[in-house]
């Protein structure tokens, strides 16, 4: 049963235009959201998060979305470098208990 | 400051072997999750420890399976038979446990191969 769930395996973005990365989630008790981006032979990095309480966090190029009636989050990129290129994952949790759900994952490649 | 350091970064052993994969976690932390990441599966959770007490351990697979934290600096997840289907990337994640804090910190994982 996957409670978070990614279903574009890749995407392909040219550089400086925007990508938009999606997810969404079955469980309705989730109510704090991550994005993880891992590199090749690396581990996951922490990108950017929100809470249930909001609608949008923004850093610098990096803004999430989230649209809980519809269980459903997004990662935007604007604009889009080469070194973004990676794979992005979404997790969720409910808040106060540990354990994240991590979705299958989105390799995002920008293309010169 | 240095993050979290797992070893080895790669393993062969054969079928039937003992593995076992070694965590030191971020300095002050005090959450320790192991992770295992397969094409099949994505990144799922094995089991976490909060001050070095096992709390959740649903993840594990099966007997062949354990983990230990002997101390707030060191975490070790062992695999005793190991066998083909356990190849995988094994992730060593720690975070500071504190209310609102979620962020994991991942080290860079150990490439598990049994033959």
């Amino acid at each position: 049963d996957q409670q978070v769930k990614q279903n574009s395996p890749s995407l392909s973005v040219q550089e400086g235009r925007i990508s938009i990365l999606n997810c969404d989630y079955t469980n309705s008790m989730f109510d704090y959201f991550l994005w993880y981006k891992k590199y090749p032979a690396e581990g996951p990095t922490f990108l950017i998060s929100i809470s249930s309480i909001k609608d949008k966090n923004e850093d610098g190029r990096f803004t999430v979305f989230l649209n809980k009636s519809a269980k459903h989050l997004s990662l935007h990129i604007v604009p889009s470098q080469p070194g973004d290129s990676a794979v992005y994952f979404c997790a969720a949790v409910i808040q106060g208990a540990q354990k994240l759900v991590f979705g299958q994952g989105t390799r995002l490649t920008i293309n010169p | 400051d240095a993050g979290v350091i797992q070893s080895p970064r790669h393993e062969v052993t054969e079928m039937g072997q003992e593995v076992t994969l070694r965590c030191k976690p971020i300095s002050g932390h005090n959450s320790l999750f192991w992770y295992r990441q397969t094409m099949m599966r994505g990144l799922e959770l094995l089991i976490y420890f909060n001050n070095n007490v096992p709390i959740d351990d649903s993840g594990m697979p099966e007997d062949r399976f354990s983990a230990k934290m002997p101390n707030a600096s060191f975490s070790t997840l062992k695999i005793q038979p190991s066998e083909p289907r356990d190849s995988a990337v094994y992730f060593c994640a720690s975070k500071i446990r504190q209310g609102g804090a979620y962020e994991q910190y991942f080290g860079p994982g150990t490439r598990l191969t049994v033959t």
